[in-house]
C-alpha cells in the first residue's frame, strides 16, 4: 500500500524556521516527482513546491520562493521542506503528494501554525 | 502563472441530480487538467486525470471532459457520499495551480 506520512509541523513564531518531512513507502520512491501542497484553515489548495525524481528540476510558488527549500533523499525514501522566515500567512496544513502531473496519493498532512 | 477559474463556488442539489462544475484556464493547457474530491477533515483524493480519465476505483458516475481552456466535471447522479469540495488542477505550467474549489451540498 502506498503511504505518505508527514511530520515536523507545529507552532512557530514569525521569522523562525521549521523543517517538514514526508516518509514514503509502498512504491519506488525515486521513480516519481514529489510535491508539497498546503491548505490554510478554511481555504482552498495551494501548490507550494515540487521536485523531480533526481532533484534535477525544482519549482516553487512565488509566495514561498527564496524562503522555502525542497529536497529529497532517495536512499531514505524521504521528502523535505525547509521553511525559513515564516510568516503568519504560511499557517496551513501541509500535504506531501506523489506526482505524475496529478497528485496521488496525498499524505494526511502536518499542521504549521505561525504565531507569536 | 496560469489562473484556474472554477464555478460555481458552491451548489446545493438533490440526491439523484446531475451536477456540473466548470473550470476555465487563463491559457491553453491542452488536457493537463485533474479533478480532486476533498471531504471534511480528509486529504484530497484524485478522481479524474488528464481531463477525462477516471482514476481506478472511482465510481463511474464521475466524469470529466474538455481541452484547451474549458473543462467540465460531472456527477451523473449525486449520492449522499459525494458531499465534498471539488478542485481542478492544471499541470501544463511548472507553476501548478488549483481552482478555488466547489462545495457540493445536498438540498
Amino acid at each position: 500500500e502506498v503511504q505518505l506520512v508527514e511530520s515536523g509541523g507545529g507552532l512557530v513564531q514569525p521569522g523562525r524556521s521549521l523543517r517538514l518531512s514526508c516518509a514514503a513507502s509502498g512504491f519506488t520512491f525515486d521513480d516519481y516527482a514529489m510535491h508539497w501542497v498546503r491548505q490554510a484553515p478554511g481555504k482552498g489548495l495551494e501548490w507550494v513546491s515540487g521536485i523531480s525524481w533526481n532533484s534535477g528540476s525544482i519549482g516553487y510558488a512565488d509566495s514561498v520562493k527564496g524562503r522555502f527549500t525542497i529536497s529529497r533523499d532517495n536512499a531514505k525514501n524521504s521528502l523535505y521542506l525547509q521553511m525559513n522566515s515564516l510568516r503568519a500567512e504560511d499557517t496551513a496544513l501541509y500535504y506531501c503528494a506523489k506526482s505524475r502531473g496529478w497528485f496521488d496519493p496525498w499524505g494526511q498532512g502536518t499542521l504549521v501554525t505561525v504565531s507569536s | 502563472d496560469i489562473q484556474m477559474t472554477q464555478s460555481p463556488s458552491s451548489l446545493s442539489a438533490s440526491v439523484g441530480d446531475r451536477v456540473t462544475i466548470t473550470c476555465q484556464a487563463s491559457q491553453d493547457i491542452s488536457n493537463y487538467l485533474n479533478w480532486y474530491q476533498q471531504k471534511p477533515g480528509k486529504a484530497p483524493k484524485l478522481l479524474i486525470y488528464d481531463a477525462s480519465n477516471l482514476e481506478t476505483g472511482v465510481p463511474s458516475r464521475f466524469s470529466g471532459s474538455g481541452s484547451g481552456t474549458d473543462f467540465t466535471f460531472t456527477i451523473s447522479s449525486l449520492q449522499p457520499e459525494d458531499i465534498a469540495t471539488y478542485y481542478c488542477q492544471q499541470y501544463d505550467n511548472p507553476a501548478l495551480t488549483f481552482g478555488g474549489g466547489t462545495k457540493v451540498e445536498i438540498k
